[in-house]
């Protein structure tokens, strides 16, 4: 059983628009829930965490989550190609292990 | 800002050797942890690490692996014996602390990673 899916993409969206990446989870008991970005090669870089049920913002990303459907997603407003790269799901679970999602490529076209 | 180090960025090994991922955690963070990556695949838990014992471990991180915090500053991860499928990248991250409810202070920040390549 995997506990964290997220679709592998690719995700093209145009310079500027809204960019929404998903993941799904396994177990219920999960309460810390965070996204990454990983640039090819690089180490997976600290976009945002979430631990309460609703949105958080932070610039261009939002977060959403919700305990009941076990959903966590991001939105990136204004999308920049910068912000090509693999967008990387996590949750750390109450033993303190953390289990990342294979990640969804981001690919933004200027 | 304070960051994360690893060293050395890249090891290249023989099988059978044994190695030692070096890293510096943030200083005021009294979590640490080692992660791997093989190419092409998600990044995969190892180690977590606290008051210097083990906290949680994965399937993963079996006999052949072993941390150690051997100063105030520095923390290894140990890879005995060597095996091809040992090649990947190795993530160090450190948080400020763990919180089982959830909490800022879980924020977990990498370090650049070392490459691993056994021949």
């Amino acid at each position: 059983q995997k506990e964290v899916e997220q679709n592998s993409g690719p995700l093209s969206v145009p310079e500027g628009a809204i960019a929404s990446l998903n993941c799904t989870y396994s177990d219920r008991g999960s309460q810390s829930f965070f996204w990454y970005r990983q640039y090819s090669g690089k180490s997976p870089e600290l976009i945002m965490s979430i631990y309460s049920n609703g949105d958080k913002e932070d610039g261009r990303f939002t977060a959403q989550l919700n305990k009941a459907s076990q959903y966590v997603s991001l939105l990136i407003r204004d999308s920049q190609p910068s912000d090509s790269a693999t967008y990387l799901c996590a949750l750390q679970n109450t033993g303190n292990q953390f289990y990342f999602g294979t990640g969804t490529s981001l690919t933004v076209i200027p | 800002e304070p960051e994360v180090t690893q060293t050395p960025s890249h090891q290249v090994t023989q099988m059978g050797q044994e190695v030692i991922l070096r890293c510096v955690p943030i200083s005021n963070h009294l979590y640490f942890y080692w992660y791997r990556q093989i190419l092409g695949q998600k990044v995969e838990f190892l180690v977590s690490f606290y008051n210097n014992e083990i906290s949680e471990k994965s399937e993963i991180f079996d006999d052949q692996f072993s941390v150690e915090r051997p100063d105030g500053s520095n923390f290894t991860l140990k890879i005995r014996s060597t095996k091809l499928e040992d090649s990947a990248m190795y993530f160090c991250a450190s948080s400020e602390g763990w919180a089982r409810e959830g909490s800022s202070y879980n924020e977990q920040f990498f370090g650049p990673g070392t490459r691993l390549t056994v021949l």
